[in-house]
């Protein structure tokens, strides 16, 4: 298996334009999950789908960021407009979440976002 | 609501020396427990867990045990080695049926291992 495929591996761009992040899943897996690493707080969880719908998204900072999940194996998480504090490595994770909190995540290998 | 705590780093050791990362727990109900390792320019890997009460999670060399009654699950390891230098994360899963596997992440513990 490939694993959860995250693209782009880096992004630089300038505050105010658009940003979108992409992930893609590991197949059969039917929770989704965007987090957001920085130094200064750690891992962020963001917003989390199941089975393309999303539960909770009370970790998303502010109406500039937006996710969605189309279908199963596509998921994107947009900054528009984006801003410098935004900067951050942002990782997408996946898993087979049947509700016991039993099964790990599977990260992709993230995506260093840069707004200069 | 749920919280990790684990022992400030950045933490330092030679080659062969013993390794113990703290990591206590806040949770309702009965959690599952996680270390998860993160090398440098990579995401987040499982490296052990415990899903209920005294159950001891091991792998490569490393232990930890779900201490219920101290809200614990400290990560140990007999002898590092420099390829276990990497940043250590404990983290853990509210056992609810509406989590769909959501974890709750301590601030991380960098470890570097020096020959």
């Amino acid at each position: 298996d490939a694993g959860v495929i995250q693209s782009p591996r880096h992004e630089v761009t300038e505050m105010g334009q658009e940003v979108t992040l992409r992930c893609k899943p590991i197949s059969g897996h039917n929770s989704l999950f965007w987090y957001r690493q920085t130094m200064m707080r750690g891992l962020e969880l963001l917003i989390y789908f199941n089975n393309n719908v999303p539960i909770d998204d009370s970790g998303m900072p502010e109406d500039r960021f937006s996710a969605k999940m189309p279908n199963a194996s596509f998921s994107t998480l947009k900054i528009q407009p984006s801003e410098p504090r935004d900067s951050a490595v942002y990782f997408c994770a996946s898993s087979f979440g049947a509700g016991t909190g039993h099964s790990p995540l599977h990260f992709g290998n993230g995506t260093r976002l840069t707004v200069t | 609501g749920d919280s990790v705590t684990q022992m400030e780093g950045p933490v330092t050791l030679s080659e062969e020396a013993f390794l113990t990362i703290n990591c206590t727990y806040t949770a309702t109900g009965y959690p599952s427990l996680f270390w998860y390792v993160q090398y440098p320019g990579e995401g987040l890997q499982l490296l052990l867990k415990a899903t209920k009460a005294d159950d001891k999670g091991s792998n490569k060399g490393f232990e930890a045990t779900y201490r219920k009654e101290t809200t614990s699950f400290h990560l140990e390891k007999g002898s590092v080695q420099v390829s276990d230098s990497a940043v250590y994360f404990c983290a853990l899963s509210d056992a609810g049926g509406t989590s769909y596997g959501k974890l709750t992440f301590g601030q991380g513990t960098i470890l570097t291992v020096h020959p």
